[in-house]
């Protein structure tokens, strides 16, 4: 086990919905990073968070958005949910351990959008 | 933009056999680290093992290690005495050096037969 968790572990919605994905971080770990991976394929980077603040994205258009909270929680939303949407998303948080960052994944939450 | 490609999409492997998966990426970048991950079908996603590029030395861990070959940028993971529990979903992924954006490969598919 990470110490990471994600909550729901599956979810349906339907085109055009709004969708909220939330994780909890270990504590202490003030980065989190959110993934993208469709099936068959390797994670995607959708952004990151530091200290609240967005700190870096991919390449995913601004209807991804997401919050992070001081107690080490976090939250992915995704608006106008497309089919494409349809993924598992993981989240991660980071540590830095003697100039290492080390990235804790959580079990994910599978989106289906129908 | 950093790749990652991972030319074998599935491996099998006889208990207490050894298996090679490859990986190859490509980066102008001096400084960066290179990672192998293990995804089990329960889904979360667990650091095997890392590699500094600036050390010339393979990493170790325990039954795991790898063949860094930095002038071909090649980054392959051997697992010894292969056991059943090994049987996953491996990633080959590299970071920049400072970033926490992880860049993944496809994967490939561990099979372990008894």
């Amino acid at each position: 086990e990470t110490g990471v968790t994600q909550s729901p572990t599956h979810l349906i919605k339907t085109r055009g919905q709004q969708v909220t994905l939330r994780c909890s971080s270990q504590s202490g770990h003030n980065t989190v990073s959110w993934y993208q991976q469709a099936l068959g394929q390797g994670p995607q980077f959708i952004f990151q968070y530091y200290r609240e603040e967005e700190n870096g994205r991919g390449n995913f258009p601004p209807r991804f958005s997401g919050l992070q909270f001081p107690n080490y929680s976090s939250e992915l939303n995704v608006n106008a949910l497309e089919l494409d949407d349809s993924a598992l998303y993981l989240c991660a948080s980071s540590i830095t351990s003697g100039g290492f960052i080390e990235q804790f994944f959580g079990p994910g939450t599978r989106l289906t959008v129908l | 933009a950093q790749t990652v490609t991972q030319s074998q999409p599935e491996m099998s492997v006889q208990e207490a056999e050894t298996v090679t998966l490859s990986c190859t990426y490509d980066t102008s970048e001096s400084d960066y680290y290179l990672f192998w991950y293990k995804q089990p079908p329960s889904r979360q996603m667990i650091l095997v093992i890392r590699q500094e590029a600036y050390k010339q030395q393979n990493a170790t861990e325990n039954r795991f290690s790898v063949n860094f070959q930095k002038a071909a940028k090649s980054f392959s993971l051997k697992i010894s005495d292969s056991q059943l529990g090994d049987a996953a979903m491996y990633f080959c992924a590299y970071t920049q050096g400072g970033s926490e954006k992880l860049v993944f490969g496809k994967g490939t598919k561990l099979t372990v037969n008894p």
